[in-house]
């Protein structure tokens, strides 16, 4: 069975530029998690979906991140315009609706602004 | 506020050794807990989950849950070098996202 698959593994840019992240969940997984993890931290949530309906992006921060999940599979997450402390690895997860909420991690994409 | 604390560490034991790795939560209503492993630069991967009061195993590794005292531990026997790693608590709330500690940075020496 496939991963949690994600691109970039990496990206660098300047601050205020733009940057988009993309996550594949676990075949047949409805439920989909953005964290971002920064260096020294736990993962901390940024948004839940379930199927392509948004459960809770509470700690969203909705001035410059936006997600959506269209067909209820891919999601993409967008930072527009990025700033230094958005450097952090961003982790997708996924889970089974009635699993117990056990969640499988991605690779994450590891972003640096500069 | 859901939160979960861990002590960052490092923790380091000789290899052989029994690892004790230590949460506490703050919510009561608290159902699962969850114990992922993360290596420097890799994602969290899970190694452990309970959701009732006692111990489970699976091999080398125990969990022990005590809902009253609002603990969760982690137990490595017979700790190996490539144990070192940091360890990540997390707990949830029915079906809701995971809250997790900042992780305990644990170092196994040879």
């Amino acid at each position: 069975e496939a991963g949690v698959a994600q691109s970039p593994r990496y990206k660098i840019i300047e601050k205020r530029q733009s940057v988009a992240f993309w996550c594949n969940p676990i075949s047949g997984h409805a439920t989909l998690y953005w964290y971002q993890q920064i260096l020294g931290q736990g993962p901390k949530l940024l948004i839940q979906f379930q199927n392509n309906g948004v459960v809770d992006d509470s700690q969203l921060p909705k001035d410059r991140f936006s997600a959506e999940r269209l067909k209820g599979v891919d999601s993409t997450l967008k930072i527009q315009p990025a700033k230094l402390e958005d450097s952090a690895v961003y982790l997708c997860a996924s889970s089974l609706v009635g699993g117990g909420n056990i969640q499988y991690f991605g690779a994450g994409t590891r972003l640096s602004v500069l | 506020q859901k939160e979960v604390e861990q002590n960052s560490g490092p923790l380091s034991v000789p290899e052989g050794a029994i690892a004790s790795l230590n949460c506490t939560y703050s919510d009561r209503g608290s159902q699962s807990f969850f114990w992922y492993r993360q290596y420097s630069g890799k994602s969290p991967e899970l190694i452990m989950f309970i959701y009732s009061n006692g111990d489970k195993e699976d091999g080398r590794f125990t969990a022990q849950l005590n809902k009253a005292s609002q603990y969760v531990s982690l137990l490595i026997r017979d700790s190996q070098p490539s144990d070192s790693a940091t360890y990540l608590c997390a707990a949830s709330w029915g079906n809701t996202p995971l809250v997790f500690g900042k992780g305990t940075r644990l170092s196994v020496i040879a």
